[in-house]
């Protein structure tokens, strides 16, 4: 069975500061992953969609890679604002949707 | 143990009739229950966020009365597609909010096929 792992846990880093949030995955068999962000009280946010045939996508500030092979996304966020504070869910598809532990950001101002 | 099921995993019906997909929450009450879907090769997107005794708030785009979201009791909420066309073939998950910043308890989908 696919276990999503993310690490950290929670991170809390200064405004401004660069941070990589990780994914790893036990099945390289997907068809795609996906990350998230989650607000409390909120559905999921999608932030980025990278397809198994796909290294990477960006967005903004926001870049995501994929190392299939090696079962392991990263989730880069530059310049990190107090509004980046959410919880970052990664999840991948299968043959259903495995969602990770998520990792809990905290951006201090 | 799962803490969210979802009834059917898989289903398929003919264009034109109504499906209707279960979400219940297997531990503690539900206040706050959340529907996505994703089309083939595209973003999981929240469809709805479904509240306990009250109308259910739809995203941008997403039609009220074509997804019918029934949230009767505090472990149940109910998603019915209505008059189903080819184009709502689509994987439909529900999540129990868990309040804060944990995250989401997530069910384990549903397959529409609808031919």
């Amino acid at each position: 069975k696919q276990e999503v792992t993310q690490i950290p846990a929670a991170l809390s880093v200064p405004e401004g500061e660069n941070l990589v949030l990780n994914c790893s995955f036990t099945d390289s068999a997907i068809y795609n992953l996906q990350w998230f962000r989650q607000d409390p009280g909120k559905g999921l946010t999608s932030l980025l969609l990278i397809q198994s045939s796909q290294r990477e996508q960006t967005s903004g500030r926001l870049n995501a890679s994929l190392d299939k092979s090696s079962g392991r996304s990263t989730l880069y966020i530059a310049a990190s604002q107090p509004g980046d504070s959410a919880t970052y869910l990664c999840a991948v598809m299968g043959d259903q949707f495995y969602f990770g532990t998520g990792t809990s950001l905290t951006v201090i101002p | 143990g799962a803490v969210v099921s979802q009834h059917p995993s898989r289903v398929i019906c003919k264009s034109g009739t109504s499906v209707k997909i279960e979400c219940r929450s297997l531990d503690f009450q539900a206040t706050t229950m959340f529907w996505y879907r994703q089309f083939p090769k595209q973003s999981l997107m929240l469809m709805a966020t479904s509240n306990e005794g009250s109308k259910a708030t739809y995203e941008q785009g997403v039609e009220k009365d074509k997804f019918l979201i029934n949230h009767a009791s505090l472990t149940l909420s109910t998603l019915t597609v209505t008059s189903a066309h080819p184009e709502d073939s689509s994987f439909y998950i529900c999540s129990k909010d868990r309040g804060g910043y944990d995250t989401q308890y997530f069910g384990p989908g549903t397959r529409l096929t609808v031919l």
